[in-house]
Protein backbone atom coordinates (compact mmCIF):
# COMPACT_ATOMS: atom_id res chain seq x y z
CA UNK A 1 0.00 0.00 0.00
CA UNK A 2 1.05 3.44 -0.72
CA UNK A 3 2.10 5.48 2.44
CA UNK A 4 1.91 9.08 2.13
CA UNK A 5 2.85 10.68 5.67
CA UNK A 6 2.23 14.07 6.56
CA UNK A 7 3.69 15.33 9.52
CA UNK A 8 1.32 16.60 11.76
CA UNK A 9 -2.81 16.46 12.16
CA UNK A 10 -3.15 19.88 14.13
CA UNK A 11 -1.44 22.95 13.72
CA UNK A 12 -2.18 26.20 14.99
CA UNK A 13 -0.05 28.99 14.13
CA UNK A 14 0.75 33.18 14.86
CA UNK A 15 0.17 35.63 11.87
CA UNK A 16 3.64 36.61 10.46
CA UNK A 17 5.05 33.32 11.48
CA UNK A 18 6.95 31.29 8.47
CA UNK A 19 5.18 27.68 8.95
CA UNK A 20 6.93 24.34 7.60
CA UNK A 21 4.37 21.41 6.35
CA UNK A 22 6.00 18.17 5.62
CA UNK A 23 4.70 15.26 3.43
CA UNK A 24 6.91 12.09 2.96
CA UNK A 25 5.77 8.92 1.11
CA UNK A 26 7.56 5.74 0.68
CA UNK A 27 6.76 4.29 -2.79
CA UNK A 28 9.57 6.31 -4.92
CA UNK A 29 7.00 8.15 -6.90
CA UNK A 30 8.10 10.96 -9.27
CA UNK A 31 5.02 13.54 -8.75
CA UNK A 32 3.89 15.04 -5.53
CA UNK A 33 1.36 17.67 -4.78
CA UNK A 34 0.14 19.69 -2.04
CA UNK A 35 -3.90 21.20 -2.32
CA UNK A 36 -5.79 23.08 0.22
CA UNK A 37 -9.26 22.13 0.66
CA UNK A 38 -11.83 24.84 2.22
CA UNK A 39 -15.74 24.44 2.66
CA UNK A 40 -17.67 25.24 -0.70
CA UNK A 41 -14.05 25.75 -3.10
CA UNK A 42 -13.16 22.06 -2.97
CA UNK A 43 -9.62 20.82 -3.64
CA UNK A 44 -7.33 23.52 -5.13
CA UNK A 45 -3.64 23.24 -6.45
CA UNK A 46 -0.70 24.80 -4.73
CA UNK A 47 2.12 23.57 -5.71
CA UNK A 48 3.77 20.30 -7.72
CA UNK A 49 6.92 18.57 -8.06
CA UNK A 50 7.35 16.23 -10.96
CA UNK A 51 11.28 15.13 -9.94
CA UNK A 52 13.12 16.08 -7.17
CA UNK A 53 14.43 20.15 -7.16
CA UNK A 54 11.90 20.14 -9.81
CA UNK A 55 8.65 22.20 -8.79
CA UNK A 56 5.61 24.33 -10.95
CA UNK A 57 2.99 26.28 -9.32
CA UNK A 58 -0.50 25.02 -9.21
CA UNK A 59 -4.06 27.23 -9.24
CA UNK A 60 -3.26 29.13 -5.93
CA UNK A 61 0.67 29.62 -5.32
CA UNK A 62 0.42 32.80 -3.61
CA UNK A 63 1.88 33.44 -0.26
CA UNK A 64 3.59 30.16 -0.27
CA UNK A 65 6.71 27.92 -1.88
CA UNK A 66 7.72 24.71 -2.11
CA UNK A 67 11.00 22.42 -1.58
CA UNK A 68 12.16 18.80 -2.78
CA UNK A 69 15.76 18.05 -1.97
CA UNK A 70 15.04 14.43 -2.01
CA UNK A 71 12.62 12.29 -3.67
CA UNK A 72 10.35 11.10 -1.15
CA UNK A 73 10.30 14.43 0.56
CA UNK A 74 8.22 17.44 -0.75
CA UNK A 75 7.58 20.50 1.72
CA UNK A 76 5.27 23.65 1.76
CA UNK A 77 6.41 26.60 3.24
CA UNK A 78 3.90 29.46 4.39
CA UNK A 79 6.50 32.25 4.40
CA UNK A 80 4.43 34.76 6.25
CA UNK A 81 1.09 33.04 7.83
CA UNK A 82 -2.02 35.00 7.10
CA UNK A 83 -5.48 34.29 8.77
CA UNK A 84 -6.18 33.33 5.28
CA UNK A 85 -3.96 30.38 5.18
CA UNK A 86 -6.26 28.64 7.74
CA UNK A 87 -7.26 25.45 5.71
CA UNK A 88 -7.09 21.76 5.55
CA UNK A 89 -3.45 20.75 3.65
CA UNK A 90 -3.58 17.55 2.11
CA UNK A 91 -0.26 16.12 0.19
CA UNK A 92 -0.76 13.67 -2.38
CA UNK A 93 2.11 11.68 -4.52
CA UNK A 94 1.40 9.67 -7.54
CA UNK A 95 3.74 7.16 -9.65
CA UNK A 96 3.21 8.42 -13.11
CA UNK A 97 1.43 11.30 -14.97
CA UNK A 98 -1.81 9.49 -15.99
CA UNK A 99 -1.68 7.65 -12.50
CA UNK A 100 -3.39 7.91 -9.25
CA UNK A 101 -3.07 10.53 -6.38
CA UNK A 102 -2.50 9.03 -3.23
CA UNK A 103 -3.51 11.41 -0.63
CA UNK A 104 -1.86 12.01 3.20
CA UNK A 105 -4.46 12.54 6.21
CA UNK A 106 -3.96 15.97 6.20
CA UNK A 107 -2.74 18.88 8.12
CA UNK A 108 -5.48 21.04 9.93
CA UNK A 109 -3.72 24.14 9.92
CA UNK A 110 -4.98 27.50 12.13
CA UNK A 111 -3.30 30.90 11.88
CA UNK A 112 -4.32 33.07 14.74
CA UNK B 1 -9.93 27.01 -16.16
CA UNK B 2 -11.45 23.73 -17.00
CA UNK B 3 -14.28 22.16 -14.93
CA UNK B 4 -15.55 19.51 -13.24
CA UNK B 5 -18.96 19.66 -13.02
CA UNK B 6 -20.83 17.23 -10.25
CA UNK B 7 -23.96 17.59 -8.43
CA UNK B 8 -23.46 18.73 -4.85
CA UNK B 9 -26.37 16.73 -3.41
CA UNK B 10 -26.88 15.62 -0.95
CA UNK B 11 -28.19 12.13 -2.50
CA UNK B 12 -30.08 10.57 -0.18
CA UNK B 13 -30.57 6.98 -1.10
CA UNK B 14 -32.08 3.45 1.10
CA UNK B 15 -29.99 0.75 2.47
CA UNK B 16 -29.63 -1.88 -0.12
CA UNK B 17 -30.61 0.65 -3.26
CA UNK B 18 -28.07 1.48 -5.95
CA UNK B 19 -26.65 5.28 -5.88
CA UNK B 20 -25.59 6.77 -9.54
CA UNK B 21 -23.40 9.80 -8.86
CA UNK B 22 -22.45 11.98 -12.13
CA UNK B 23 -19.90 14.07 -13.30
CA UNK B 24 -19.12 15.96 -16.15
CA UNK B 25 -15.98 17.63 -17.43
CA UNK B 26 -14.91 19.96 -20.19
CA UNK B 27 -11.29 19.60 -20.81
CA UNK B 28 -11.28 17.13 -23.95
CA UNK B 29 -8.04 16.12 -23.63
CA UNK B 30 -8.69 14.70 -20.13
CA UNK B 31 -7.31 10.79 -20.31
CA UNK B 32 -7.77 9.15 -17.12
CA UNK B 33 -10.61 9.77 -14.45
CA UNK B 34 -10.96 8.90 -10.45
CA UNK B 35 -13.13 8.91 -8.69
CA UNK B 36 -11.97 9.51 -4.74
CA UNK B 37 -14.26 9.10 -1.18
CA UNK B 38 -13.90 11.80 1.44
CA UNK B 39 -15.23 11.26 4.70
CA UNK B 40 -16.12 14.35 7.07
CA UNK B 41 -12.67 15.41 8.56
CA UNK B 42 -10.57 12.56 6.57
CA UNK B 43 -8.68 12.88 3.28
CA UNK B 44 -9.86 11.92 -0.15
CA UNK B 45 -9.51 7.96 -1.09
CA UNK B 46 -8.92 6.35 -4.26
CA UNK B 47 -12.03 4.40 -4.81
CA UNK B 48 -11.88 3.67 -8.89
CA UNK B 49 -9.95 4.92 -12.01
CA UNK B 50 -11.11 4.42 -15.53
CA UNK B 51 -9.10 5.52 -18.32
CA UNK B 52 -11.13 3.75 -21.45
CA UNK B 53 -14.63 4.25 -22.52
CA UNK B 54 -17.14 1.78 -21.00
CA UNK B 55 -17.76 0.07 -17.54
CA UNK B 56 -14.91 -0.90 -14.89
CA UNK B 57 -16.47 -3.07 -12.02
CA UNK B 58 -14.87 -3.44 -8.80
CA UNK B 59 -16.79 -5.29 -5.91
CA UNK B 60 -20.00 -2.88 -6.01
CA UNK B 61 -18.33 0.02 -7.67
CA UNK B 62 -19.11 0.31 -11.40
CA UNK B 63 -17.00 3.56 -13.32
CA UNK B 64 -18.53 4.00 -16.02
CA UNK B 65 -16.97 6.51 -18.69
CA UNK B 66 -18.06 8.39 -21.99
CA UNK B 67 -15.91 10.52 -23.91
CA UNK B 68 -18.16 12.05 -26.08
CA UNK B 69 -19.95 13.07 -23.67
CA UNK B 70 -17.25 14.19 -21.34
CA UNK B 71 -19.55 12.47 -18.79
CA UNK B 72 -17.99 9.99 -15.37
CA UNK B 73 -20.45 8.41 -13.03
CA UNK B 74 -20.09 5.78 -10.34
CA UNK B 75 -22.35 3.17 -9.45
CA UNK B 76 -22.72 1.56 -6.41
CA UNK B 77 -24.88 -1.13 -5.55
CA UNK B 78 -26.06 -2.69 -2.47
CA UNK B 79 -25.14 1.13 -0.98
CA UNK B 80 -24.54 1.13 2.77
CA UNK B 81 -24.65 3.50 5.58
CA UNK B 82 -21.20 3.46 5.60
CA UNK B 83 -20.84 4.20 1.81
CA UNK B 84 -22.28 7.69 3.49
CA UNK B 85 -19.30 10.68 2.11
CA UNK B 86 -18.60 12.82 -0.16
CA UNK B 87 -17.86 11.15 -3.44
CA UNK B 88 -14.90 13.59 -5.45
CA UNK B 89 -15.01 13.28 -9.12
CA UNK B 90 -11.34 13.78 -11.08
CA UNK B 91 -9.99 14.44 -14.49
CA UNK B 92 -6.38 14.68 -15.61
CA UNK B 93 -5.64 17.96 -17.43
CA UNK B 94 -4.91 17.67 -21.21
CA UNK B 95 -1.35 19.42 -20.82
CA UNK B 96 0.63 19.35 -17.75
CA UNK B 97 0.84 17.32 -14.61
CA UNK B 98 -2.48 18.81 -12.42
CA UNK B 99 -5.71 17.00 -12.04
CA UNK B 100 -9.32 19.09 -12.41
CA UNK B 101 -11.17 17.85 -8.81
CA UNK B 102 -15.11 18.54 -9.02
CA UNK B 103 -16.08 19.72 -5.34
CA UNK B 104 -18.35 16.66 -4.41
CA UNK B 105 -21.55 14.60 -4.13
CA UNK B 106 -22.76 14.09 -0.75
CA UNK B 107 -24.17 11.18 -0.49
CA UNK B 108 -26.25 9.74 2.67
CA UNK B 109 -27.43 6.11 2.61
CA UNK B 110 -30.28 5.65 5.06
CA UNK B 111 -30.61 2.34 7.26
Amino acid sequence: DVKVTQSSRYLVKRTGEKVFLECVQDMDHENMFWYRQDPGLGLRLIYFSYDVKMKEKGDIPEGYSVSREKKERFSLILESASTNQTSMYLCASRVGQLQPQHFGDGTRLSIL
Amino acid sequence: QKEVEQNSGPLSVPEGAIASLNCTYSDRGSQSFFWYRQYSGKSPELIMFIYSNGDKEDGRFTAQLNKASQYVSLLIRDSQPSDSATYLCAVTRAFGYALNFGKGTSLLVTP
